[in-house]
């Protein structure tokens, strides 16, 4: 069985702080890997994706791969009271049509 | 920007009920999934669609479901006859442009069997 796993949270923060979010996967054939902010009640919307070892920065977020660990992250920066929602991890398999396998995702709130 | 469709955002059925969910994908993508999310739980995939076939299905998806793409624009789900326990959000999703790996949700339609 192929496995994504969060920490459920919540994770709180206060407002201008760096948010840290982990990830780890059982199927090393993974070969993408996806962070995916949902709020409640609406659709998981990219936030980014990453395919490589090391980091990937995008504004103020950045992801972290590491297929060695079998561990994805990723970082906030400046958190904001608008970046509090949950954030889904996801894992998918070589080739266009695979599916993406869905971690429970870690509630962040950021507060004033 | 372009963005995935999906009608109706909510929908209220008595068990046993077929109902059919509607969703638009990207209009350049390759490829097309239902997933589905009941409340509290994981997103969890159903069926993915290529090239006018299933690619692949998860145990979830039995002989009640069925997908189509009817057209070259809509792509759908039916539930033959909803059971409880199909109450649940029903994301579209549409990816593969360019060979690109990413893909991209609709808004979800509610469904709530009684």
């Amino acid at each position: 069985q192929k496995e994504v796993e969060q920490n459920s949270g919540p994770l709180s923060v206060p407002e201008g702080a760096i948010a840290s979010l982990n990830c780890t996967y059982s199927d090393r054939g993974s070969q993408s890997f996806f962070w995916y902010r949902q709020y409640s009640g609406k659709s998981p919307e990219l936030i980014m994706s990453i395919y490589s070892n090391g980091d990937k920065e995008d504004g103020r977020f950045t992801a972290q791969l590491n297929k060695a660990s079998q561990y994805v992250s990723l970082l906030i920066r400046d958190s904001q009271p608008s970046d509090s929602a949950t954030y889904l991890c996801a894992v998918k398999g070589l080739g266009g049509y695979n599916k993406l396998i869905f971690g429970a995702g870690t509630r962040l709130a950021v507060h004033p | 920007e372009p963005e995935v469709t999906q009608t109706p955002s909510h929908q209220v059925t008595q068990m046993g009920q077929e109902v059919i969910l509607r969703c638009v994908p990207i209009s350049n993508h390759l490829y097309f999934y239902w997933y589905r999310q009941i409340l509290g739980q994981k997103v969890e995939f159903l069926v993915s669609f290529y090239n006018n076939e299933i690619s692949e299905k998860s145990e979830i998806f039995d002989d009640q479901f069925s997908v189509e793409r009817p057209d070259g624009s809509n792509f759908t789900l039916k539930i033959r006859s909803t059971k409880l326990e199909d109450s649940a959000m029903y994301f579209c999703a549409s990816g593969g442009a360019g060979g690109q790996e990413t893909q991209y949700f609709g808004p979800g339609t509610r469904l709530l069997v009684l």
